[in-house]
């Protein structure tokens, strides 16, 4: 069963710390991506890589960084967290390529909550 | 820029009813695929069925089926002999051929499943 793992389901964080975010896919897939929800914004592209320290940003990159040194494995950071970074954050894998489906394997999410 | 935009934030229905969800999404693009994805409350996102632009036949998974008008860049979900398990927030998304990974994501539209 493919599978998408984050590092924690929930975590509390205090204003100013440095937080990582792990997220590891078995898949083999190429493209990781990371994604925060928030309600009533949807889905918004934080940063997507396309391979081993290979990084784009997304639509809402301030205040965050990427880290992928392996395939399977690719990190959200934090540098100092502030408050109005509490969110959901999802991750999400696919294979790379454009002519064919590719859709994105999603992880269970990591709710953050910065105090 | 693609948009893709969910015009129904909340939608509800009885248990072994039809329902229908909206998405309608912006592109000048001739090629591209589009999806139905499913969040059920604190559970992992999971694909529901897709669609290529190309393929004028509309795509069915067992009680989920998709009206795609291609003229009028719509692309609605209909579930039928709706279940408990339904329940969820569903989200429309885009991808172009020539995109080799990233999608475009509504804000999400809630189902709610009355028993």
């Amino acid at each position: 069963d493919v599978k998408v793992t984050q590092s924690s389901r929930y975590l509390v964080k205090r204003t100013g710390e440095k937080v990582f975010l792990e997220c590891v896919q078995d898949m083999d897939h190429e493209n990781m991506f990371w994604y925060r929800q928030d309600p009533g914004l949807g889905l918004r592209l934080i940063y997507f890589s396309y391979d081993v320290k290979m990084k784009e940003k997304g639509d809402i990159p301030e205040g965050y960084s990427v880290s992928r040194e392996k395939k399977e494995r690719f990190s959200l950071i934090l540098e100092s967290a502030s408050t109005n970074q509490t969110s959901m954050y999802l991750c999400a894998s696919s294979l790379f390529g454009g002519d064919s489906y590719n859709e994105q394997f999603f992880g269970p999410g990591t709710r953050l909550t910065v105090l | 820029a693609q948009t893709v935009t969910q015009s129904q934030p909340e939608m509800s229905v009885q248990e072994a009813e039809t329902v229908t969800l909206s998405c309608t999404y912006d592109t000048s693009e001739s090629d591209y695929y589009l999806f139905w994805y499913k969040q059920p409350p604190s559970r992992q996102m999971i694909l529901v069925i897709r669609q290529e632009a190309y393929k004028q036949q509309n795509a069915t998974e067992n009680r989920f089926s998709v009206n795609f008008q291609k003229a009028a860049k719509s692309f609605s979900l209909k579930i039928s002999d709706s279940q408990l398990g339904d329940a969820a927030m569903y989200f429309c998304a885009y991808r172009a051929l020539t995109n080799a990974g990233k999608s475009t994501f509504g804000d999400g539209t809630t189902l709610t499943v009355k028993p």
